[in-house]
């Protein structure tokens, strides 16, 4: 069975960076079916996708983070990252990590990390 | 980027009812369509994708359709379990977006 699990400090600080690490078990990063997607809830609210990123390194992000995301994936360790830079208050949320399915028509999420809260606070 | 917009935003209903929520597209995305249930402090899980195709291991009393703009899910038979938000997201286009969601609740 597949299992993802999110990983990273749950406070960062006004401007600084976000760093988060999902580690995958139960099946490999390097499939060629599947991209591996961040997705975030801010208390309270909805989802956000935020991107993606395939095990080639080759990335998908939401313009309205204004270039500010970076991903990455190290298929040695079986995981995959998110950098989000200059984080402000509006960046408060659930930061879930989930298995893209792309290879055939439509894309879905079909497995997600538990998810881990991260607080901007100073 | 499409926006996704479901009605109601929460609704009431008994144990065995029969519920329908509805997602509508703010432009045409074919049948790139899923929808997922979350429940308090969990995941997401995704319920149907491609519109109408249940995912494995999700009950058929969970049913999915539409095309186009407007889109449907039905709960034919509410069990406790189904008591949830529901979000419908659109694949057809980057970013992909979700709706706002729907919360079933319990009469």
């Amino acid at each position: 069975q597949l299992q993802l699990q999110e990983s990273g400090p749950g406070l960062v600080r006004p401007s600084e960076t976000l760093s988060l690490t999902c580690s995958v078990s139960g099946g490999s990063i390097s499939s060629s079916s599947y991209y591996w997607g961040w997705i975030r809830q801010p208390p309270g609210e909805g989802l956000e996708w935020i991107g993606s990123v395939y095990y080639t390194g080759r990335t998908s992000d939401n313009p309205s983070l204004k270039s500010r995301v970076t991903m990455s994936v190290d298929t040695s360790k079986n995981q995959f990252s998110l950098r989000l830079s200059s984080v402000t208050a509006a960046d408060a949320a659930v930061y879930y990590c989930a298995r893209l399915q792309w290879l055939l028509s439509p894309v879905y999420f079909d497995y997600w990390g538990q998810g881990t809260l991260v607080t901007v606070s100073s | 980027d499409i926006q996704m917009t479901q009605s109601p935003s929460s609704l009431s209903a008994s144990v065995g009812g029969r519920v329908t929520l509805t997602c509508r597209a703010s432009q045409t995305i074919s049948t790139y369509l899923n929808w997922y249930q979350q429940k308090p402090g969990k995941a997401p899980k995704l319920l149907i994708y491609g519109a109408s195709t249940l995912q494995s291991g999700v009950p058929s009393r969970f049913s999915g359709s539409g095309s186009g703009t407007d889109f449907t899910l039905t709960i034919s038979s509410l069990q406790p379990e189904d008591f949830a938000i529901y979000y419908c997201q659109q694949t057809y286009s980057i970013p992909w977006t979700f709706g706002q969601g729907t919360k079933v609740e319990i009469k």
